[in-house]
């Protein structure tokens, strides 16, 4: 069974930088026979789910525009992590952050297992 | 980005009801939508993939269909256990875009 664990800080200063990291177990991050999207939500408390955004396990990224250009999403393929990157925070990046694989099955590729999540507060 | 335009918002029905919630997207996705069931505290979980294919482990009472732009997920008999909030996900294109959420109490 395949489990995906959030770490990272739950108070984040705004202007400052977030970091996540999730790590993968129970099943490989990189398989060639198979296409993986390890992929980042957040879930805004008003405002219901926002895609973030993903990386292939080949490292190729797709982001979502709303963030411009203050997201970065990598994998570390020995460590079995993959990590977020959140630059210029302020209170509306203000969620719980979910990491989820995506499994592609002809042409959808959906989100099959999921983290727990994680809150991030953005407050001085 | 493609809109995902989801209703109800919310509804209440009793023990062993039939409920369908429509997700209508902006434009053609084909069949690359999923639903999600999620639980006060807890992650989103995968319901149905490619519009309407069971993901392992689901009840059989949980079906999707719909295709193109119209996309409809039905509970055939509701129970207790299925309170919660409904999301449809489409990943045709790029930004992936979740509907708004149906909330559903049970009576």
């Amino acid at each position: 069974q395949v489990h995906l664990q959030e770490s990272g800080p739950g108070l984040v200063k705004p202007s400052e930088t977030l970091s996540l990291t999730c790590s993968v177990s129970g099943g490989s991050i990189s398989d060639s026979t198979r296409d993986y999207y390890w992929t980042w939500i957040r879930h805004h408390p008003e405002k219901g789910l926002e895609w973030i955004g993903h990386v292939h396990h080949r490292g190729i990224t797709n982001y979502n525009p709303s963030l411009k250009s203050r997201v970065t999403i990598s994998v570390d393929t020995p460590r079995r992590q993959f990590s977020l990157r959140l630059t210029s925070l302020t209170a509306a990046d203000t969620a719980v952050y979910y990491c989820a694989r995506g499994y592609c099955v002809t042409t959808d590729c959906p989100l099959d297992f999921w983290g727990q999540g994680t809150l991030v507060t953005v407050s001085s | 980005a493609i809109q995902m335009t989801q209703f109800p918002s919310s509804l209440s029905a009793s023990v062993g009801d039939r409920v369908t919630i429509t997700c209508r997207a902006s434009q053609d996705i084909r069949i690359d939508l999923g639903w999600y069931q999620q639980k006060p505290g807890k992650a989103p979980k995968l319901l149905i993939f490619a519009a309407s294919s069971l993901q392992g482990g689901v009840p059989s009472r949980f079906s999707g269909s719909g295709s193109g732009t119209d996309f409809t997920l039905t509970i055939s008999s509701l129970q207790p256990e299925d309170s919660a909030v409904y999301y449809c996900l489409q990943d045709h294109s790029y930004p992936c875009t979740f509907g708004q959420g149906t909330k559903l109490e049970i009576k």
